[in-house]
């Protein structure tokens, strides 16, 4: 059964970098044609799609967070990792990964989420 | 960008009755649209995918409809458990996936 382990400081400053990492096991991240994603929930707030990657590494990224979001992904380590620059008090969410099976596609299964708190 | 409205925000339903709750796109998103239940502290839930097809394990009792603009999820014989807020999800417009903003369920 494939699984999904976001991780990462639950903390970080304004005008640094958020980073996070997702791990996956139960299965390969480099096995089928599977893309990889990030979503985001702020406190009360709804879903935000941030960006995917492939598993070959190609990169989509939502328009409104393009600037600033950059996903790679190690497929020797099993995972993929998030880094969003200059964050702010609006980065504030919990932060989730999750796979979609092809480019048009509904996510899942999803990892459990980490809540990161832009504060200083 | 294609914008999902959820309506009603909240829905109060009786345990054993029926909740309808709807999903409209701002444009048509063929029958590429999803469900998910969330509930307090966890991670969303893949419901239905396909505007109409159960996902693995998903009760006979959650059931979706609709295509193009217009899309329900039905609830029939409501039960304790299933007290969340559902999100809907479009998919249609790659690379640019958006969600409702959420109806949230309370069980009478």
């Amino acid at each position: 059964q494939l699984q999904l382990q976001e991780s990462g400081p639950g903390l970080v400053k304004p005008s640094e970098t958020l980073s996070l990492t997702c791990t996956v096991s139960g299965g390969s991240i480099n096995s089928g044609s599977y893309y990889w994603g990030w979503i985001r929930q702020p406190p009360g707030k709804g879903l935000e799609w941030i960006g995917s990657i492939y598993y070959s590494g190609s990169t989509y990224y939502n328009p409104s967070l393009k600037t600033r979001v950059t996903i790679s992904i190690d497929t020797s380590q099993n995972q993929f990792s998030l880094k969003l620059t200059s964050a702010t008090a609006a980065d504030t969410a919990v932060y989730y990964c999750a796979r979609h099976q092809s480019s048009y596609s509904w996510f899942d299964p999803w990892g459990q989420g980490t809540l990161v708190s832009v504060s200083s | 960008e294609i914008l999902m409205t959820q309506s009603p925000a909240t829905l109060s339903v009786s345990p054993g009755e029926r909740a309808t709750l709807s999903c409209r796109a701002s444009e048509s998103v063929s029958s590429n649209l999803a469900w998910y239940q969330q509930k307090p502290g966890q991670a969303p839930r893949l419901l239905i995918y396909g505007a109409s097809t159960r996902a693995t394990g998903i009760p006979a009792r959650f059931s979706g409809s609709g295509s193009g603009t217009d899309f329900t999820l039905t609830i029939s014989s409501l039960q304790s458990e299933d007290s969340a807020v559902y999100y809907c999800q479009q998919y249609n417009n790659w690379p640019l996936y958006t969600f409702g903003q959420g109806t949230k369920l309370e069980i009478k």
